[in-house]
């Protein structure tokens, strides 16, 4: 079954830190990944996705994902946490194709970002 | 920039009433989806839209449920006889299927409150 898991539910980091949230997928094809994320009261707005090809892949605000098909694992980070940075962060699969597919979500994570 | 857009923000309604929730996806996006978030819970998938029918469901996507692109901008969720357990956060997404990137973009959400 394809399922999707983020590990930490809550992190807290220190601005100016680095930052890797971890996602791990299970899926039987070549998955579709992408992280989004969501501020308090907002939508889910897209941060990266990975589709094929480089498996490090930058995204906006300065985010990047590494795609590690040995691991099942579509990791996100960023090298210097700032305070707008705070909000829930999800990973999915998406089980894409000719009908538009869905989306597969995880737990979320949220980041908490101290001064 | 093109957005999705959802109203109401907030409904409030009584268990058993019926409720109709609605979106506008992005223009020239030929794929619409409806999620729905309970409140500390995982973003789920409920139903995929495409070519004037369902493309695909969820198993909670019941009897109760029914979507309807009923003009060439509107697309609607409604709910038949609300449930307390049906108080969540709906998603609306679009998306131009692989050809147009791969990505669903979100609605702000609309929070449905049950009574």
């Amino acid at each position: 079954a394809q399922s999707v898991t983020q590990p930490d539910i809550h992190i807290t980091v220190s601005e100016g830190a680095s930052l890797e949230l971890r996602c791990n997928y299970s899926y039987g094809a070549t998955p579709y990944l992408f992280w989004y994320v969501q501020s308090p009261g907002q939508g889910l707005q897209l941060l990266l996705k990975y589709f094929s090809g480089d498996t490090l892949v930058q995204g906006i605000k300065g985010f990047e994902a590494e795609f590690k098909r040995s691991q099942s694992s579509f990791n996100l980070r960023k090298p210097s946490v700032h305070w707008s940075d705070a909000a829930e962060y999800f990973c999915a699969v998406g089980a894409l194709g000719n009908q538009g597919g869905k989306l597969i979500f995880g737990q979320g994570t949220e980041l908490s970002v101290k001064p | 920039e093109p957005e999705v857009t959802q109203t109401p923000s907030h409904q409030v309604t009584q268990m058993g009433q019926e409720v109709i929730l609605r979106c506008v996806p992005i223009s020239n996006h030929l794929y619409f989806y409806w999620y729905r978030q309970i409140l500390g819970q995982k973003v789920e998938f409920l139903v995929s839209f495409y070519n004037n029918e369902i493309s695909e469901k969820s198993e909670i996507f019941d009897d109760q449920f029914s979507v309807e692109r009923p003009d060439g901008s509107n697309f609607t969720l409604k709910i038949r006889s609300t449930k307390l357990e049906d108080s969540a956060m709906y998603f609306c997404a679009s998306s131009g299927g692989l050809a147009g990137g791969g990505e669903q973009f979100f609605g702000p959400g609309t929070r449905l409150t049950v009574l």
